[in-house]
């Protein structure tokens, strides 16, 4: 089973800067890599999908990189907004299932 | 637009059971898996099952597969999450989200409200 681990934990940034989430799978596998921002009381919204393609609507101060075991997550340009709790999922593909890393919280103070 | 109405969520008793439908308006509903995410009150998102499009292959994250069944009614474009013998720890905010098209996964781009179960004597 894939283990996600996301670094680090909590990240406090100043609006207009730039924020590295990482993301890092226990064992190499698909390029089925996502990225997801949720805030309290709202569904979580699809950012990033096949570890670099932004997801429609999105704007470009969302990158997504990576591959193999390590991927990241890059908002440059911080905004007040952006303050969420990041997930990255993947998909694997044998045996078939779906993991969540544990989030990574931003702050934008 | 695309839009995933969830119902069904509420307060019930240890052991008991519930059904959580979701039905989705705005898209060719048969054509897409679809999936179910849960978050626990203070803790991360987690994966909980998946359906293919015509709802032959259900999957299930290990630790629910024998109290939780998901299924599908594409002729009503609705999932449901029918969950038996609840216990305290399945309290949560569960999701339904839209996942694979025609085999692809693309994250899942659409989700719904969420409903709150709580497990609770």
């Amino acid at each position: 089973e894939v283990v996600l681990t996301q670094s680090p934990a909590t990240l406090s940034l100043s609006p207009g800067e730039r924020a590295t989430l990482s993301c890092r799978a226990s064992q190499s596998g698909s390029s089925y890599l996502a990225w997801y921002q949720h805030k309290p009381g709202q569904a979580p919204r699809l950012l990033i999908y096949d570890a670099s393609n932004r997801a429609p609507g999105i704007p470009a101060r969302f990158r997504g990189s990576g591959s193999g075991t390590d991927f990241t997550l890059t908002i440059s340009s911080l905004e007040p907004e952006d303050s969420a709790v990041y997930y990255c999922q993947r998909r694997s593909n044998w045996p078939l299932m779906y993991t969540f890393g544990q989030g990574t919280k931003l702050e934008i103070e | 637009e695309v839009q995933l109405e969830q119902s069904g969520g509420g307060l019930v008793q240890p052991g008991g059971s519930l059904r959580l439908s979701c039905e989705a308006s705005g898209v060719t509903f048969n054509t897409y898996w679809m999936h179910w995410v849960r978050q626990v009150p203070g803790r991360g998102l987690v994966w909980v099952s998946t359906i293919d499009s015509d709802g032959r292959s259900p999957l299930y994250a290990d630790s629910l597969r024998d109290r939780f069944t998901i299924s599908r009614d594409n002729a009503g474009n609705t999932l449901y999450l029918q969950m038996n013998r609840l216990r305290v720890e399945d309290t949560a905010v569960y999701y339904c989200a839209r996942g694979e098209r025609s085999g692809y996964y693309y994250g899942l781009d659409v989700w719904g409200q969420g409903t709150t179960v709580t497990v609770s004597s």
